[in-house]
């Protein structure tokens, strides 16, 4: 599995937005980008994924850059329910089925 | 259409005991993937299966693991002979689909006393 960078942790403020970076420079044309996050003492919740094209859903929005070298999470309005470890995750349409987790960025959010 | 159910939630087994973690995966799910989380640490994958058989078991250890996932009835992973070392959160997630979104579970934490 390709591998993908993320800053350990970040901060933001209750109701502003927030751009969660992930670099996979070594990413191939099969690779979808997925997020999840991991909320306290709970199981990953999967958030958004896309391949090439900008994504939206009604928790976030994905933007992916022209190279595909690299992605953004945006959460339009933070809360503090969305203080959690945010993972990107590069997962082969037709290799390997698992998810590798990395490290994960740790989302803190200040009311 | 209940998320994917993990029992027992808590389980506490003193060295040297088996322990059975289950899990029901969502109606129509047909993946099913086990991950360890140590205290602090990240999500580490264990083995991933379809009904009755194991497609990728590349992070189960080598000794006293076991997975199944019968064709009816839940999936199980086995813990034999229980060491401190085991002591962990253990997730169960799964999928319709291959490269579909993962649903996970609460998890069943494991303490080894």
């Amino acid at each position: 599995d390709a591998k993908t960078t993320q800053p350990n942790s970040m901060e933001s403020n209750e109701e502003e937005p927030v751009h969660l970076p992930c670099n996979h420079s070594t990413i191939s044309g099969t690779d979808y980008i997925h997020w999840y996050r991991q909320l306290p003492s709970q199981g990953p919740e999967y958030v958004i994924h896309g391949l090439t094209s900008n994504v939206n859903n009604r928790m976030a929005s994905l933007a992916i850059a022209e190279d595909r070298k690299s992605s953004t999470l945006i959460l339009h309005r933070a809360t503090l329910r969305d203080a959690a470890v945010y993972y990107c995750i590069l997962r082969d349409v037709g290799g390997a089925q698992k998810l590798v987790f990395g490290q994960g960025t740790r989302l803190t959010i200040n009311p | 259409n209940a998320g994917v159910m993990q029992n027992p939630r808590h389980l506490v087994r003193r060295r040297g005991q088996e322990a059975r973690l289950r899990c029901s995966p969502m109606k129509g799910h047909s993946h099913v993937y086990w991950y360890r989380q140590l205290p602090e640490e990240g999500l580490k994958f264990m083995v991933y299966l379809q009904k009755e058989n194991i497609i990728d078991e590349s992070g189960m250890p080598k000794e006293r693991f076991s997975a199944e996932f019968p064709k009816e009835g839940p999936s199980i992973l086995r813990i034999q002979q229980v060491v401190r070392g085991d002591s962990a959160a253990y997730f169960c997630a799964s999928s319709p689909l291959t490269n579909t979104e993962a649903f996970f579970g609460q998890g069943t934490r494991l303490t080894v006393v």
